[in-house]
This record gives C-alpha cells, structure tokens and sequence, in this order.
C-alpha cells in the first residue's frame, strides 16, 4: 500500500529566509511524486511534481522539490520566503501501477512572518 | 473555461437526511475524484473513476456512491447523512496521461 507522511503539522519562517516542507514516502515501485498548495477557502493547486529524471524538480512560484530515493523523501524547499506563500501543502505519491488512485499527506501549515 | 465546479458551496443536513454533492468539469478529463478533507488528516480519497460508466472505491467509501454517465458529470451521494460525515468535499479531475489534478473549489458540509 501508499502512504504519504507530512511529520510537521506547521512551518514558520521568516521573510526572506528559505524555507523547507518535510514529506517521505511508501510505494511499491519507482514513485510519482506531488506538491499541492492550498489558499484559504480554495481548491488544491498542482504546484510540482517528479516521475524521472534530475533529483531537483522546479514548480510554479519559485518552489522546488528534492526527490531523495535512499531516504525515500520529497521535501519541497524555497531558496527566500515571501509573506504570499502562507498556505497550507500537501505531498502526495502514487506508483506506477496504480495510475489511478493518488494518495495525499496530512498537510503542513506553512507560515511566513515579515 | 470554468474547470472544475461543485455545488452547493455549504450545505446543512440533518442525521439520517440525503444529498447529491456535484461535481462537472469542462476540460474533457477521463478520470475525476472525490476526495473529504477533515482537520489534520489531509485528504481521504472516496471515489475515483477512470471515464464514463467506470467507477471504483478509494480508502473511505463507506456511506457514499458515485455514478458516472457521463465525462462531465461525477456526482458524489450520501444516502444516511452520518454526523461523521461533515467535512469538506472536493472534487477532482485529471486528463489521460497527465498527472496534475484540478480541484474543485469545494463544498462544507455539516450533519447535525
């Protein structure tokens, strides 16, 4: 079975600093690998995602993930935080084989201060 | 393009009331999704369906069914509304061979 583990429930950080959100994985097979973000009262929105290729994927707002399959992790990280990036993310994984059925994390409430 | 839409926006039902949440999307997508989204747990995926007439169970379809008669229409039906129910309830679609789904903008439902 899949699985997805968000291991912090909120994030703070300070403008301008970088930030990271923690996800890690289980799936049987090579993974598919997601980032979601959540404004308030709002739909989820695709912000990146990884299925091969280069360990460091780029997303929409100046985000980027790092798939690391040793630690079977995807920690979406972004070099300077603005205030606008408060929201809540989700990670999310499906496998090869299950084309289907995507899998999402808790959440992790991200919380930018100026 | 409107993409994805749900309706109503807030509900409120009665324990043992019934309801169809909608759900259409407008991008010509094969597979749609119903997920509940509760505090803290992130989202639970109910059901999911891969085109019109084909529809299967996600991790938490007890109380819920689905029909799918057509590519645009995916609506989600609580026959016993259940105080464990109240959530909110997003839809979801993606096209074939893309992995990226839109979301709905979601309804809160409350079952008192």
């Amino acid at each position: 079975a899949q699985s997805v583990a968000q291991p912090e429930d909120q994030v703070n950080v300070a403008e301008g600093n970088p930030l990271t959100v923690k996800c890690t994985y289980s799936v049987s097979g090579n993974p598919y690998l997601f980032w979601y973000v959540q404004y308030p009262n709002r739909g989820l929105q695709f912000l990146l995602k990884y299925i091969t290729g280069d360990n460091l994927v780029k997303g929409s707002y100046g985000f980027e993930a790092e798939f690391n399959k040793s630690q079977t992790s995807f920690h979406l990280k972004k070099p300077s935080a603005l205030v606008s990036d408060s929201a809540l993310y989700f990670c999310a994984v499906r496998s090869y084989s299950s084309a289907s059925k995507i899998i999402f994390g808790s959440g992790t409430r991200l919380s930018i201060r100026p | 393009n409107a993409g994805v839409t749900q309706t109503p926006k807030f509900r409120i039902l009665k324990i043992g009331q019934s309801m169809t949440l909608q759900c259409t999307q407008d991008m010509n997508h094969n597979y749609m999704y119903w997920y509940r989204q509760d505090p803290g747990m992130g989202l639970k995926l109910i059901y999911y369906s891969v085109g019109a007439g084909i529809t299967d169970k996600g991790e938490v379809p007890n109380g819920y069914n689905v029909s799918r008669s057509t590519t645009e229409d995916f609506p989600l039906r609580l026959e016993l509304a259940a105080p464990s129910q109240t959530s909110v309830y997003f839809c979801a679609s993606r096209g074939q061979g893309s992995d990226e789904q839109y979301f709905g903008p979601g309804t809160r439902l409350t079952v008192t």
